[in-house]
Formats: structure tokens, sequence, C-alpha cells
């Protein structure tokens, strides 16, 4: 079963220090995994996307790690602001399909940025 | 704004009531989704539309009539719906179904509450 796990599933840290979010997934097979910050009240906005080959990507703060062999990527966020807080999903692609029922959504982690 | 827009953002409902939700996009996308989200759950997919046809119905109730009349606006009718219809229901657009990547654009949301 296709399946997007995320921890935890909230986090409070201080402003200004660092924090990294997990995820594990068991979709198969595998075409790219995008994480995205949903805001309180908003709509999900694209971070990054990694697919197959890439084992890094940047987007400012915020840094994606992705190990296709261990089916785990994780989001680092450097020097925490405020703003930063969020709810942070990770989402998974499944390839050979154009169904939008191959893509699948985690939980989200409730990320509380404290002053 | 994302370029794509949702109306009502809220919207509080008697299980009697027929309402509508609305999802307009700017973007020159093809596909259009409806998502339900959940607190603490992973968003549902509920309905798909490419080029102004519903490509994919995930299994919802029929008190949810989904209505695309082209390829920049689609509408969810809502009547007879039960409290735990109460979520967030998210509208995206993308290029198109097709597009491997699924490069979604998330509207804002409508908060729906059934009372």
């Amino acid at each position: 079963k296709n399946q997007v796990e995320q921890s935890p599933q909230s986090l409070i840290i201080l402003e200004g220090k660092n924090c990294t979010l997990q995820c594990n997934y068991t979709v198969s097979p595998f075409s790219n995994l995008r994480w995205y910050k949903q805001d309180t009240g908003r709509g999900p906005v694209s971070l990054t996307i990694m697919t197959f080959s890439e084992n890094t990507k940047s987007n400012g703060r915020y840094t994606a790690t992705l190990d296709a062999d261990t089916k785990q990527s994780s989001l680092h966020i450097t020097a925490s602001q405020l703003s930063d807080s969020a709810s942070y999903i990770c989402v998974v692609s499944a390839s050979g399909y154009s169904s939008a029922s191959k893509i699948i959504f985690g939980s989200g982690t409730r990320l509380s940025i404290r002053p | 704004e994302t370029g794509v827009t949702q109306t009502p953002r809220h919207l509080v409902m008697g299980m009697t009531n027929k309402k509508s939700l609305k999802c307009e996009q700017h973007l020159g996308h093809n596909a259009m989704y409806w998502y339900k989200q959940s607190a603490k759950k992973p968003l549902e997919l509920m309905f798909v539309y490419n080029f102004k046809e519903q490509t994919e119905n995930n299994s919802v109730p029929s008190r949810f009539s989904p209505e695309c009349p082209n390829s920049s606006h689609l509408f969810l009718h809502l009547h007879t719906l039960q409290p735990e219809d109460s979520a967030l229901y998210l509208c995206a657009s993308s290029q198109d179904t097709g597009s491997r990547n699924y490069g979604y654009t998330f509207g804002s949301g409508t908060r729906l509450t059934v009372v």
C-alpha cells in the first residue's frame, strides 16, 4: 500500500533554532517527492521537488534531502523565524501513472516557532 | 495570491441547506482538483477535471456534486451534508493531469462547518 508517514506530528522550537522534519514513504515506483508549506487558513505552497537522482536541494533556509534507497526524506530549517510556523506536508508521486490518486500526501508536521 | 481563488473563505451551513463552493484559476491550467482536508489527516482527493471533463471521482458521496463549465472555473455543489463533512476544501490546478510532476497550485480553501 502506498503510504507517506511524517514525524513528528507537531514540534515547538525557539526562534533562531534549527529543526529537521522527517518523511518516510512506501510509494512505488517512485517519481518525485515534494515538500509543501501550509500556513494556517491557507492552501499548501510548494517548497521543493526532488526526483530519484537528487540527494539534496535547498530553497533559502530550507534544505530537503532524499535517500531513495531507504525511502526517506528530511526537511531541515535553519535559523527558524516566526514566519516558519506552519504545517509542512510531504507529498510523493508514483511514476507511470497520470492519475492524481497516485499522488500520496502525508498528514503533515505542525511546526510552531516561539519568540 | 497564488492564482487560484476560492470563495467563500468560510461557510457555515445546516444539514438541509444547499450551497456551492467556487474556484477560479488564472494560470492557464487545464486540470483542476477538489481536495478535502480534515484535521490531522492527509489531503483526500475528491474529483479531478482535465480539459473540462471529469476524469476521477474518488468514491465521493453524491451529496457532493462537482461542476466544471470551463478550464478556469470549478464548482462544488453541496446538499444535505453531514457534520463529518466539516473540513477545509481545497481547490488546486495544474498544467494538465498528464504532467509527470503535477505542479499543483492550491487555492486558500473554504473552511466549511456543517451544523
